[in-house]
């Protein structure tokens, strides 16, 4: 069974440039989540998908930042403009839904290291 | 706000020498604590959820423990392999989202042969 897959691994941009990071998750996985780590901080959430819809978004930084996952399957987290405190790594997750322990067991992918210079 | 600690930032052992990592949490209403172990370029991998202090869970060598302020990692007799960060992570018990969860900033673990 294939993992969450992240596209693409590394991704260096200019400050004002436009980046989009890609999300494929488990299949059949309704919940998926986009996390991020920037240096010397903590892995912070986002912001969390069940199907199509938006469930929880309050971890957005700013609308800068935009995601969306069309038809309930792959997600991409778009930044514009993005800014030097962009840097990090972007981490999706998604989990199946049913059962809480199986809403609740994530599964991530390997991210996408983001450096804007 | 949650607040989620971990100690120590870094910890050094020898293969076979036991030893505990530290989880402390500070959160509203606790709906689960889990520890995650994460391998360098790769995402973090689900190891234990705990939901009750008392409860204990255990995986191969590891071992986890909950309190209502910490949970702790026990590592019985580790290998090289068990080398990783070691992610504790809390979700509130007010949120409506599953797998929204506050991170520590993990234990990095290094387990020499």
């Amino acid at each position: 069974e294939a993992g969450v897959t992240q596209f693409p691994s590394h991704s260096v941009i200019e400050k004002g440039q436009t980046v989009t990071l890609r999300c494929d998750p488990i299949s059949g996985h309704d919940n998926l989540y986009w996390y991020r780590r920037v240096m010397g901080k903590e892995i912070k959430f986002l912001l969390h998908f069940v199907k199509e819809s938006k469930q929880d978004e309050s971890g957005m930084p700013n609308n800068r930042f935009l995601a969306e996952r069309t038809g309930g399957t792959y997600s991409t987290l778009k930044v514009q403009p993005a800014e030097l405190e962009d840097s990090g790594v972007y981490f999706c997750a998604s989990s199946q839904g049913g059962r809480l322990a199986t809403n609740e067991k994530l599964f991530f992918g390997s991210g996408t290291q983001l450096s804007v210079l | 706000e949650d607040q989620v600690t971990q100690s120590p930032e870094a910890l050094r052992l020898q293969e076979g020498e036991s030893s505990s990592l530290n989880c402390s949490y500070t959160v509203s209403g606790l709906r689960g604590l889990f520890w995650y172990r994460q391998d360098p370029g790769k995402g973090p991998e689900f190891l234990f959820t705990l939901y009750s202090a008392g409860e204990e869970k255990e995986k191969e060598r590891l071992k986890a423990t909950l309190t209502k302020k910490e949970s702790f990692l026990h590592i019985t007799a580790p290998k090289p392999e068990d080398s990783a960060t070691y992610l504790c992570a809390v979700r509130n018990a007010g949120g409506t989202s599953y797998g929204k969860l506050t991170f520590g900033q993990g234990t990095i673990l290094t387990v020499h042969p």
